[in-house]
Order: structure tokens, then C-alpha cells, then sequence
């Protein structure tokens, strides 16, 4: 089966601190891409970041941060010095050789002043 | 236009009605997508096109519903005799070639069937 789990439902911080979503995907294929979106308020989703299965070298991005890790099938996702503005839904999904995008159900964060 | 669009942002549609949703991908994008996202849930795949092809349609859910893309840019996603259960939000993505490359969405189109 070829699935994105995001075992967080919600998540809660106060501004300032770190915070790591996580993912997990399962896939048979070798060739496939990992992506972050966020989706604040407005409901438009994002784009964050896209890697592919062959490049394990983690990535910062200003506050963001992805570390991906194909021994444990992980692609976390942390914020340094949260700000309420990060506030928003996080998705992780995985597409492999073919056109079907799966998502994860959602990491919900909530940054408090 | 800088983004992908959508039209209507929000449609309330009777049980019955048929209803259309627009998509305009980012200009030059061959690929286009079609999904379907639930309350609190991730968006799920409906569809995919590459110009004015349908390459997939195994995920709509069922045969009323209906895409197209007639000539390789503006899609159109149909849903005659809505339900309830088809209440959700329908997002359109773009991207620049493949599948695979990012895929970057539109603001969504917010169904809700009475």
C-alpha cells in the first residue's frame, strides 16, 4: 500500500519554541517525491518543499527544516522559533510513478502568543 | 494570472442540481489536477490531465462526476445529481510538466449541498 501517516492531529506551542511534525509513508516503489504543504485559514495550500527518494540530504529553509530519513520511510518537518503566524494545517504527501498525490490527514498546529 | 484560479469560491447547490466548477492552471502548465478535500481531511485525488488528455480518472468516485479540458488550459469539473456526500471543498493544482514536478493550487471551490 502507498500511504502518508501524520500521527499528530494537533499540535500546540507557544511562540518562540521548536516544533516537529512528523511523517511516515510507506511505498513499494524505489523513485517517488515527498512534499510538504501548509494550508493557513484562507484554505489555499502552499508549497513548502519537494524532494525525491534519491536525495536523503536534509534541507533548512530560513526557520523550516526537513530531515528525511528512507531507513525509518521519515520526512520530519520542524520549525525553529515558532511564530503564530506558522499557525495552519501541515500536510505531508508522497507521489511515486504515476499521477496520484496521497496525503497525510493533517497535522493541525496552533502557535499561541 | 501569478496563480492557479478558481470560480465560484463557494457554490450552495440543492440535492439534485448539476453543478460546474472552473480550474485555471498557471499559464503554460501542462499538467492539471482535481481533488477532493473532506472537513478535516487531506485532499484526495480525482483526476489528472496532461494538456487536453485525461490520463486518470480512477479517482472520481462516481459517474457523475466529470472533467475536461478541452483545450489544454481551462478545466472544467462537472457533478450532475449532487448529494450530500459530495459537499467538500475541490481543489485544482497545476504543474510546469510531470506529475511528479510540484504541483502548486488553486484557493479551492467550497461545495455545500442541501
Amino acid at each position: 500500500a502507498q500511504k502518508v501517516t501524520q500521527a499528530q492531529t494537533e499540535i500546540s506551542v507557544v511562540e518562540k519554541e521548536d516544533v516537529t511534525l512528523d511523517c511516515v509513508y510507506e511505498t513499494r516503489d524505489t523513485t517517488y517525491y515527498l512534499f510538504w504543504y501548509k494550508q493557513p485559514p484562507s484554505g489555499e495550500l502552499v508549497f513548502l518543499i519537494r524532494r525525491n527518494s534519491f536525495d536523503e540530504q536534509n534541507e533548512i529553509s530560513g526557520r523550516y527544516s526537513w530531515n528525511f530519513q528512507k531507513s525509518t520511510s521519515s520526512f520530519n518537518f520542524t520549525i525553529t522559533a515558532s511564530q503564530v503566524v506558522d499557525s495552519a494545517v501541515y500536510f505531508c504527501a508522497l507521489i511515486w510513478l504515476n499521477n496520484d498525490m496521497r496525503f497525510g490527514a493533517g497535522t493541525r498546529l496552533t502557535v499561541k502568543p | 494570472g501569478a496563480g492557479v484560479s478558481q470560480s465560484p469560491r463557494y457554490k450552495v447547490a440543492k440535492r439534485g442540481q448539476d453543478v460546474a466548477l472552473r480550474c485555471d492552471p498557471i499559464s503554460g502548465h501542462v499538467s492539471l489536477f482535481w481533488y477532493q478535500q473532506a472537513l478535516g481531511q487531506g485532499p484526495e485525488f480525482l483526476t489528472y490531465f496532461q494538456n487536453e488528455a485525461q490520463l486518470d480518472k480512477s479517482g472520481l468516485p462516481s459517474d457523475r462526476f466529470f472533467a475536461e479540458r478541452p483545450e489544454g488550459s481551462v478545466s472544467t469539473l462537472k457533478i450532475q445529481r449532487t448529494q450530500q456526500e459530495d459537499s467538500a471543498v475541490y481543489l485544482c493544482a497545476s504543474s510546469l510538466g510531470a506529475a511528479q514536478e510540484t504541483q502548486y493550487f488553486g484557493p479551492g471551490t467550497r461545495l455545500l449541498v442541501l
